[in-house]
């Protein structure tokens, strides 16, 4: 495994619901990533941080919410979420946000939104 | 036009066989160039990476960079069915926290 662990692996909300996802990565990492893969698509980023501090919101909407309390941590906060959020939702990490080629991703939790 | 062009595939080998995958990409601020391997219902893992242009050897895996082209190859040699994944390109530029990603070639090698 590569050192970032999420949870829940496969999640299904129904619309109205309010769930969180998890990411903790092992690596002693500062920067950290979460991004959304859908079928056949580019890997969409979504947030970055950079020593706890958020550095990049590349237009996401308001019902996903990032929350980084410490370096080994990463969650996404879900609210009224829409059928076409339902994808693949990746957390990473890398030594930096800066020179960021070396990223280390976890396995994902599958999101399906009803 | 798309920032990275990434053929999505499928594309279907036997053991054995040299896999050939490629993208291209728009933007000349790229320098740092990334293959990622993806198993299904796994998250990407770091395959190789080279910086600006050139040749890179792992094993059997060998990538190439030719920033005048824009355009980026993987090769993987004598393929294994333990190769059957999607590979996905990534670059950035220097000091870029922004990977631009393709949206992977899926490959399966056929025993």
């Amino acid at each position: 495994e590569t050192g970032v662990t999420q949870t829940p692996r496969h999640l299904v909300m129904g619309m109205t619901n309010k769930k969180s996802l998890k990411c903790e990565q092992h690596l002693g990492h500062n920067a950290m990533y979460w991004y959304k893969q859908s079928a056949k698509k580019p890997l969409e980023l979504m947030f970055v941080y950079n020593f706890k501090e958020q550095t990049e919101n590349n237009s996401v909407p308001s019902r996903f919410s990032p929350e980084c309390p410490n370096s080994s941590h990463l969650f996404l906060h879900l609210h009224t979420l829409q059928p076409e959020d339902s994808a693949l939702y990746l957390c990473a990490s890398s030594p930096a946000a800066g020179g960021s080629y070396e990223q280390y991703f976890g396995p994902g939790t599958r999101l399906t939104v009803t | 036009q798309k920032e990275v062009e990434q053929d999505p595939g499928p594309l279907s080998v036997p053991e054995g066989a040299i896999v050939s995958l490629n993208c291209t990409y728009s933007n000349s601020a790229f320098q740092y160039f990334m293959w990622y391997r993806q198993y299904s219902r796994k998250g990407p893992e770091l395959l190789m990476y080279t910086y600006s242009s050139g040749n890179k050897e792992d094993g059997r895996f060998t990538a190439q960079v030719d920033k005048s082209s824009k355009y980026i190859s993987l090769f993987i040699r004598d393929s294994q069915p333990s190769d059957s994944a999607t590979y996905l390109c990534a670059m950035s530029g220097v000091s870029d926290y922004k990977l631009s990603f393709g949206a992977g070639t899926t490959v399966t090698v056929r025993a």
